[in-house]
C-alpha cells in the first residue's frame, strides 16, 4: 500500500525566505506527483505536476522535482510572501481498483510572517 | 467556466441525525470522487463515479454512509445516522476521465460538525 509522508508538518519562515517542503513515498512505481495548496476552509488547488518521466517542473515561484527511484520529491518556494501561507499537500498518482488513484500526504503547514 | 460546486458549505448536526452533501462536478466530467478530510489529514476517497456506476466504494462505510450520481451528473453523500468520528470535511472532486493524465479538480467541501 502507498505511503505518503512529508515533512515537516508545519513551517514558519519570514517573508522573502527560500525555502523547501519535502515529500516521500514508499512504492516508486507512481504515474505522477502533484503539488496541492489548501486554504482554510476551501478545497485544493492544483500548483504543479510531474510525470514520472520527468525530473522537474517550474511554475513562477515554485519548483518541484521528482526522484522517483528514491521515492523523493521537493517544493521550492522562492522569495515567499504572507500571501503564500496555506497548506500543501503531495498526492502521488498510482494503479488500483481498475484506474489510477492519488495518495495524499497529511501535508505541511506553512507561515510566512511579514 | 464553473468550478466543482458543493453545498452546503458548512453542516452542524446531532449525533444519530441524519446529513446529506450535494455536488455538481465540472460540465462534461465523467469521473466523480467523494473524499473525506479529517483535521490534518490528507484526503482520502470514499467513492469514485464513472458517470452513473460507482466503480470503487471500496472505502466507503456502507453501514451508514450511502451515494448517489443520479443521470451521471450531480451527486449526493449521506450519512445515517452521523456519529461523532464522522465530523470531517468532505470534498468532491471531479475529472474528465479517470486517466492517468486527468487531473481532479477539487470542490470548496463540505464541513461537519457532529455534536
Amino acid at each position: 500500500k502507498q505511503e505518503v509522508t512529508q515533512i515537516p508538518a508545519a513551517l514558519s519562515v519570514p517573508e522573502g525566505e527560500n525555502l523547501v517542503l519535502n515529500c516521500s513515498f514508499t512504492d516508486s512505481a507512481i504515474y505522477n506527483l502533484q503539488w496541492f495548496r489548501q486554504d482554510p476552509g476551501k478545497g485544493l488547488t492544483s500548483l504543479l505536476l510531474i510525470q514520472s518521466s520527468q525530473r522537474e517542473q517550474t511554475s513562477g515561484r515554485l519548483n518541484a522535482s521528482l526522484d522517483k527511484s528514491s521515492g523523493r520529491s521537493t517544493l521550492y518556494i522562492a522569495a515567499s510572501q504572507p500571501g503564500d501561507s496555506a497548506t500543501y499537500l503531495c498526492a502521488v498518482k498510482t494503479s488500483g481498483a481498475g484506474s489510477y488513484q492519488l495518495t495524499f500526504g497529511k501535508g505541511t503547514k506553512l507561515s510566512v510572517i511579514p | 467556466e464553473a468550478g466543482v460546486v458543493q453545498s452546503p458549505r458548512y453542516k452542524i448536526i446531532e449525533k444519530k441525525q441524519p446529513v446529506a452533501f450535494w455536488c455538481n462536478p465540472i460540465s462534461g466530467h465523467n469521473t466523480l470522487y467523494w473524499y473525506l478530510q479529517n483535521l490534518g489529514q490528507g484526503p482520502e476517497l470514499l467513492i469514485r463515479y464513472e458517470n452513473e456506476e460507482a466503480v470503487d466504494d471500496s472505502q466507503l462505510p456502507k453501514d451508514r454512509f450511502s451515494a448517489e450520481r443520479l443521470k451521471g451528473v450531480d451527486s449526493t453523500l449521506k450519512i445515517q445516522p452521523a456519529e461523532l468520528g464522522d465530523s470531517a470535511v468532505y470534498l468532491c472532486a471531479s475529472s474528465f476521465r479517470a486517466g492517468v493524465k486527468d487531473t481532479q479538480y477539487f470542490g470548496p467541501g463540505t464541513r461537519l460538525t457532529v455534536l
